[in-house]
């Protein structure tokens, strides 16, 4: 099982560009997470799907970001204008249902730097 | 709604000591709880959860937390740290079912550092 993907790995960028964060949850998983890290916030979560469909989206920031999910095995999260606040490691987590009892698995996250 | 608080954001203790990190839950049901670990540079990963079954529950690398219900607890210890387990360790919580939508959705506490004294 190659568990959950993220790429990049690594993103630096400049201020007013766009920047797409990609995920493969692990095949099976129907529940799809993306969460933000940063030191001053700690671990945020920013949008959730089910089934491929959005459920909670109150935790992202503003109309600058945006996610979508087109088929179970993908998912990007889209950050349009970036700005130098938005630097963070992305994660991205799936888990196999929709009960409170079931584990969430992460990637490796993504580490996004804006200048 | 849900809430976890995880006292000390930062602990230290010695190679071969007791390790405690503590977490209490606020919950409006009762909960499902979660410990997991961030090593460096990397993502989060279970270390382990309760689902209302057994009060003591043991998972990987030697940890295990006691459900207290009467005190809200949810502590992680382990018998003797090892200075592999220097990493960030998070509780986490989720409500058991109480409708069709957002019952897989975690709740995160700040997060403790643990360091290993050699």
């Amino acid at each position: 099982d190659a568990g959950v993907i993220q790429s990049p790995r690594h993103e630096v960028t400049e201020m007013g560009q766009e920047v797409t964060l990609r995920c493969k949850p692990i095949s099976g998983h129907n529940s799809l997470f993306w969460y933000r890290q940063t030191m001053m916030r700690g671990l945020e979560l920013l949008i959730y799907f089910n089934n491929n469909v959005p459920i909670d989206d109150s935790g992202m920031p503003e109309d600058r970001f945006s996610a979508k999910m087109p088929n179970a095995s993908f998912s990007t999260l889209k950050i349009q204008p970036s700005e130098p606040r938005d630097s963070a490691v992305y994660f991205c987590a799936s888990s196999p249902g929709t009960s409170g009892r079931n584990e969430q698995f992460f990637g490796p996250g993504t580490r996004l730097t804006v200048l | 709604a849900q809430s976890v608080t995880q006292l000390g954001s930062h602990v230290s203790v010695s190679e071969g000591a007791l390790v405690l990190l503590r977490c209490n839950y606020s919950s409006s049901v009762p909960p499902y709880l979660f410990w997991y670990v961030q090593y460096p540079n990397q993502g989060l990963q279970l270390l382990l959860k309760y689902t209302s079954a057994a009060t003591l529950v043991k998972g990987i690398n030697g940890f295990e937390a006691e459900f207290k219900k009467s005190e809200t607890s949810f502590h992680l210890t382990k018998p003797s740290a090892h200075m592999s387990d220097a990493a960030e360790y998070f509780c986490a919580v989720s409500d058991k079912e109480v409708s069709n939508f957002g019952n897989e959705k975690l709740t995160f506490g700040t997060g403790t550092r643990l360091t290993i004294i050699p």
